[in-house]
């Protein structure tokens, strides 16, 4: 099994461009999220889908559009990148809300 | 806001001694809880989980205890290894009842094993 797979693994934009965090899952588990890694800050939650069609905020959504039209993609939008948008993403998925999560590799974006 | 916390951010550790991570909850809703290990340029992957109707659960070389009372969390890793070098974050989430999954971490706490 692949397990999560996030790509790119290494994104440079500029101020204002948009672009698409890929993410996919093999397991199929009906629960995704979106994380940011930033130094000292921990993983803070973006968007979460908790199956097809259904998704929601969570702790920093601004900037970032979500959707889940299959259970195995969930995909993160960069609306208009900006500088406070550098960080690491982690996509990951987990069977339910009782069980672990599973994350990817991570994408390492910078906005210049 | 409610959020969880860890008491140490560094430890270093020789190696073979045992190592003690430790975290703090504060959502008193919180009934199910992880543990994660992050190298360098990877993904956390899933060290040990335990819910809170258990105290105390081991898995290979590592142990995690929990304190309802003081809402605390801790990981013990047995004679630790250079390879247990890593970034370790708890994380908590409400695992019954209601919509929301909101799986909240701590900050992380680095360790640093000598040989």
């Amino acid at each position: 099994n692949a397990g999560v797979t996030q790509t790119p693994k290494f994104q440079v934009l500029k101020t204002g461009q948009s672009m698409t965090l890929q993410c996919a899952q093999d397991m199929n588990h009906e629960y995704m999220s979106w994380y940011r890694q930033d130094p000292g800050m921990g993983l803070r939650l973006i968007h979460y889908s908790v199956g097809a069609g259904i998704t929601d905020q969570g702790e920093v959504p601004n900037g970032y559009n979500v959707s889940r039209s299959t259970t195995e993609d969930f995909p993160l939008r960069l609306l208009s990148a900006a500088p406070s948008q550098t960080s690491v993403y982690f996509c990951a998925s987990s069977y339910d809300r009782g069980t672990e999560a599973f994350f990817g590799q991570g994408t390492r974006l910078t906005v210049v | 806001g409610e959020s969880v916390g860890l008491h140490l951010p560094t430890l270093s550790v020789q190696e073979g001694d045992n190592s003690i991570i430790n975290c703090a909850y504060s959502n008193s809703a919180s009934d199910y809880f992880i543990w994660y290990k992050q190298e360098s340029g990877k993904g956390p992957q899933f060290i040990i989980d335990i819910r809170s109707n258990m105290d105390k659960r081991q898995g290979q070389r590592v142990t995690v205890l929990l304190n309802k009372t003081v809402k605390h969390l801790s990981l013990q890793i047995a004679a630790t290894q250079p390879g247990d070098s890593a970034v370790y974050f708890c994380a908590e989430n409400i695992a019954s009842g209601g919509s929301n999954y909101k799986l909240t971490f701590g900050k992380g706490t680095l360790l640093t094993v000598n040989p």
